[in-house]
């Protein structure tokens, strides 16, 4: 099973609102990933966790807060997003994430987050 | 720094056309290279990977050779489906470390029947 499943698939929130996103995989990986992508642009990363630990923070602002509370989940936490945060929010995972070694990341559907 | 170059698109196409998607990068030492795919509406699918020089990747009818002497990493279809209609993606791991992943800006296909 390579599956990454993200809840929920669509959220629309007020720029007040508090909410968070879901990712989950049971591949037995170790490395979780949040990616935000917008229209017709690649995926950019956001976080990276490896064994639970947060080891990369792509100097998000700190509206978003990413969570992971054991190995299989990943959420992120939204509070007092802005419109221009509207995007599709991708969680990946992978095996493993040590130097020298090549990890296929594996994705999720999205969440399709729209702020108004 | 690393960095991944992809064909503008759209790239638009009748069904059962030859597909070629390039793609150059940019890396020091000794990177890996990937495709993947995008269909409306969900997430990014990996196609294929190739982790060394002169390896080919291949799945689904879709191949890319990884050259290092060009640095390119193609992507190739003998006969593309209406339903190969998607973005796709090349990407580079440059293995340093935590599988950050650099990807080119993406490019559109379209497969008319």
């Amino acid at each position: 099973d390579t599956e990454v499943t993200q809840t929920p698939k669509h959220l629309v929130m007020g720029m007040t609102n508090k909410k968070s996103l879901k990712c989950e995989q049971h591949m037995g990986h170790r490395a979780m990933y949040w990616y935000k992508q917008k229209a017709k642009k690649p995926p950019e990363l956001m976080f990276v966790y490896s064994y639970e630990k947060l080891s990369i923070n792509e100097s998000v602002p700190s509206r978003f807060s990413p969570e992971c509370p054991n190995s299989s989940l990943l959420n992120l936490h939204l509070h007092a997003l802005q419109p221009e945060d509207s995007a599709l929010y991708l969680c990946a995972s992978s095996q493993d994430t040590g130097a020298g070694a090549s990890y296929e990341q594996y994705f999720g559907p999205g969440t399709r987050l729209t702020v108004t | 720094g690393n960095s991944v170059t992809q064909m503008e698109g759209p790239v638009t196409l009748s069904e059962e056309a030859f597909l070629t998607i390039n793609c150059t990068y940019t890396a020091t030492g000794y990177p890996s290279l990937f495709w993947y795919v995008q269909y409306p509406g969900e997430g990014l699918q990996l196609l294929l990977k190739a982790t060394k020089a002169d390896d080919k990747g291949s799945n689904k009818g879709f191949e890319a050779t990884y050259r290092k002497e060009t640095t390119s990493f193609h992507l190739e279809k003998g006969s593309v489906q209406v339903s190969d209609s998607a973005v796709y993606f090349c990407a580079l791991n440059a293995n340093t470390g935590f599988q950050k992943l650099v990807f080119g800006t993406g490019t559109r296909l379209l497969v008319s029947p």
